[in-house]
């Protein structure tokens, strides 16, 4: 189906533990992003990528990893999960040669034990 | 990418306009405002932009003050099914690079 998916959607986890959240676009947008969401709280940007092989931080980058091998692609990669970590994270591409509109996927809710 | 103001919430009427106003005085010249809307836990929703014009859509309008320093939303006739948190944000076109959310509105469309 076209479109963002992010998986897992729900995942608990205990502390220390490596965690990757996965996010796929089919659209071959050039942008993707990730933010984490917190209870009650705004999106706060953890990474972007502008095309493959390009990644940057965004606010607050400390404790995740990410990779863009392939244009669909974006994984996001907690090292070792802290209890700070639990959120909801949402995946989102844009295609800068159009609106610059953001396109989210469903969210990712982690939560650290 | 310039910060933005918003209300924490608002109250409004079944039938009737919402306006949700912004606050983006640092607002660069090749800066665009965006609107997108989060209901429930669901990831944001966009609904329209703007650089300094008035824009409309199938959604709301966006009103864009003459010197950009504030930008309002109006959804015209507010359902319930508008009930939501309604983020603005600024950032460049040709950059969506660190394109940062605040808290955003809470918008609570009554019966």
């Amino acid at each position: 189906d076209a479109g963002i998916t992010q998986s897992p959607r729900y995942k608990i986890t205990e502390t220390g533990r490596q965690v990757t959240l996965m996010c796929h676009q089919t659209w071959s947008h050039s942008y993707m992003f990730w933010y984490r969401q917190d209870l009650g709280h705004g999106l706060r940007l953890i990474y972007y990528s502008a095309a493959a092989d390009i990644t940057d931080k965004g606010e607050v980058p400390d404790g995740y990893v990410v990779s863009r091998s392939k244009t669909e692609n974006f994984p996001l990669t907690l090292e070792s999960a802290t209890r700070s970590q639990t959120s909801v994270y949402f995946c989102a591409s844009s295609d800068q040669l159009r609106t610059g509109e953001l396109f989210f996927g469903e969210g990712s809710r982690l939560t650290v034990l | 990418d310039a910060k933005t103001t918003q209300p924490p919430s608002m109250d409004c009427a079944e039938g009737r306009a919402a306006n949700l106003p912004c606050n983006h005085s640092t607002i660069s010249g090749n800066e665009y405002v965006y609107w997108y809307r989060q209901i429930h836990s669901q990831g944001p929703q966009y609904i329209i932009h703007g650089l300094k014009n008035n824009e409309t859509n199938e959604m709301a309008s966006l009103i864009i003050t003459e010197d950009r320093k504030s930008s309002t939303l109006i959804l015209p006739h507010a359902t319930l099914r508008d009930t939501a948190v309604y983020y603005c944000i600024v950032r460049t076109n040709t950059n969506a690079g660190k394109s940062t959310f605040g808290d955003g509105t809470t918008l609570t469309v009554k019966p």
